[in-house]
């Protein structure tokens, strides 16, 4: 099993403001996939990164892989209430066997 | 398209009982997989397939069994449930290089 560590476990900030999650493991993916989940629902997919050194961005949301391919952060910039819930990273090789972070629980105050 | 249905939404079965959890995807996904969520632990992989006919073993395969006869479906068993397996039991299916699509959960209870 391949271990991925998220950090921090627990993010409150204001709305408007900036924020950075990070998703570490000593192992090398071949691609790493950003969800967020939402209470009482299944976690929905953000982004797929593939190639060290990629960045991509979705509105207000930029996500970064690693140049080693080990590690991935996401950074919400002016952050709304909606951008509220659990953010989990997962890493792997293929697309039927991933590992997943425990998570970081993002609150969004108004 | 309806995409991952899982039922029951919640479940409480009695220490020693059996059931099934049900998933049924219509997306003609080749790839799909089980995983429970504990609070702390992130999601956990039970058992997953890469098409039909074809199951492996996850991370926390015990006291789980899978068959995957058809694309569409793919049901999970508890053999003899255990408060332990009191999780949030989510399936997911994926094309391939594109991610998973997950289902909305079955919250099972064990007393």
């Amino acid at each position: 099993t391949q271990l991925l560590e998220q950090s921090p476990q627990f993010l409150s900030i204001q709305e408007g403001e900036n924020l950075t999650v990070y998703c570490n493991s000593s192992s090398v993916f071949s691609s790493l996939q950003w969800y967020r989940q939402e209470p009482g629902e299944g976690p929905v997919l953000l982004v797929t990164v593939v190639t060290g050194g990629e960045v991509k961005k979705l509105k207000r949301l930029t996500f970064q892989f690693g140049d080693a391919r080990k590690d991935s952060s996401l950074h919400i910039t002016a952050a709304q209430t909606g951008d509220t819930g659990l953010y989990l990273c997962a890493g792997g090789d293929n697309d039927y066997k991933l590992s997943f972070g425990a998570g970081t629980t993002v609150t969004v105050r108004a | 398209n309806a995409g991952v249905t899982q039922t029951p939404k919640f479940q409480v079965l009695k220490t020693g009982q059996s059931m099934t959890l049900q998933c049924a995807q219509d997306m003609n996904h080749e790839y799909m997989s089980w995983y429970r969520q504990d609070p702390g632990m992130g999601l956990r992989l039970i058992h997953y397939s890469v098409g039909a006919g074809i199951t492996d073993q996850g991370e926390v395969p015990n006291g789980y069994n899978v068959s995957r006869s058809t694309t569409e479906d793919f049901p999970l068993r508890l053999l003899s449930a255990a408060p332990s397996q009191t999780s949030v039991y989510f399936c997911a299916s994926s094309k391939g290089g594109h991610g998973y699509t997950f289902g909305s959960g079955t919250r099972l209870t064990v007393v």
